[in-house]
């Protein structure tokens, strides 16, 4: 069965850098987009990035541009955000999902890791 | 910058029917948004009812049903439960692998 775990969360410090990874299995990895979407205390579900089946295409939202860089290992059936430069606004719940490409939606989602800014 | 609209809240009793919409500050919402709905309840990650506009999900009972009603997305929910009771969300693919959630419905059953 598919499965997505997060890992990586924690505290850290405006300004500061954490990377979050997903470890996927019971799929073809290679073959499917990915995506992290967020939700903030208090606050709905924000998409983040999202990255093509071999890491030529990547997007991301505005909040997020330039600040948080999203990857992938084929290899080690796991995608990766790392993110720079955080900000208070950025503590969220951070989710990793799979994305049906066919009809553009988030089929499978992970747990979550939680990454809390605060000084 | 999209904005994609939703009721903050709604109310339903149980066995009731509720329709839960989605909208675009400005335009209209078609299929060629894929609209697709998620639901979560607290501590839980988000669960995938409906995609492409009116697809169930594999294992989402049929008292979920999608729609396009007027200029937006629709999900109605026949028969509520007490379990029903979570946020809703929408989203609406926008092209060039961009998505934009809905703000978000919550949905008390009582």
């Amino acid at each position: 069965q598919v499965q997505l775990v997060e890992s990586g969360g924690g505290l850290v410090k405006p300004g500061g850098s954490l990377r979050l990874s997903c470890a996927a299995s019971g799929f073809t990895f290679s073959d499917y987009y990915m995506s992290w979407i967020r939700r903030p205390p208090g606050k709905g579900l924000e998409w983040v990035s999202y990255i093509s089946s071999s890491s030529s295409y990547t997007n991301y939202a505005d909040s997020v541009k330039g600040r948080l860089t999203i990857s992938r290992d084929n290899a080690k059936n796991s995608l990766y955000l790392q993110m720079n430069s955080l900000r208070a606004e950025d503590t969220a719940m951070y989710y990793c999902a799979r994305v049906d490409w066919n009809s553009d939606y988030f089929d499978f989602w992970g747990q979550g890791a939680l990454v809390t800014v605060s000084s | 910058q999209t904005v994609v609209t939703q009721e903050p809240s709604f109310s339903v009793s149980p066995g009731g029917t509720v329709t839960l919409t989605c909208g675009l500050r400005s335009g209209s919402v078609s299929t060629s948004y894929y609209p697709s709905w998620y639901q979560q309840t607290p501590g839980q990650a988000p669960r995938t009812l409906i995609y492409s506009t009116n697809t169930r999900s594999s294992g989402v009972p049929d008292r979920f049903s999608g729609s396009i009603f007027g200029n937006k997305a629709a999900l109605t929910i026949t028969g509520a439960q007490a379990d029903d009771e979570s946020d809703y969300y929408c989203v609406l693919y926008m092209g060039s692998g961009i998505w934009v959630f809905g703000g978000g419905t919550k949905l008390t059953v009582l």
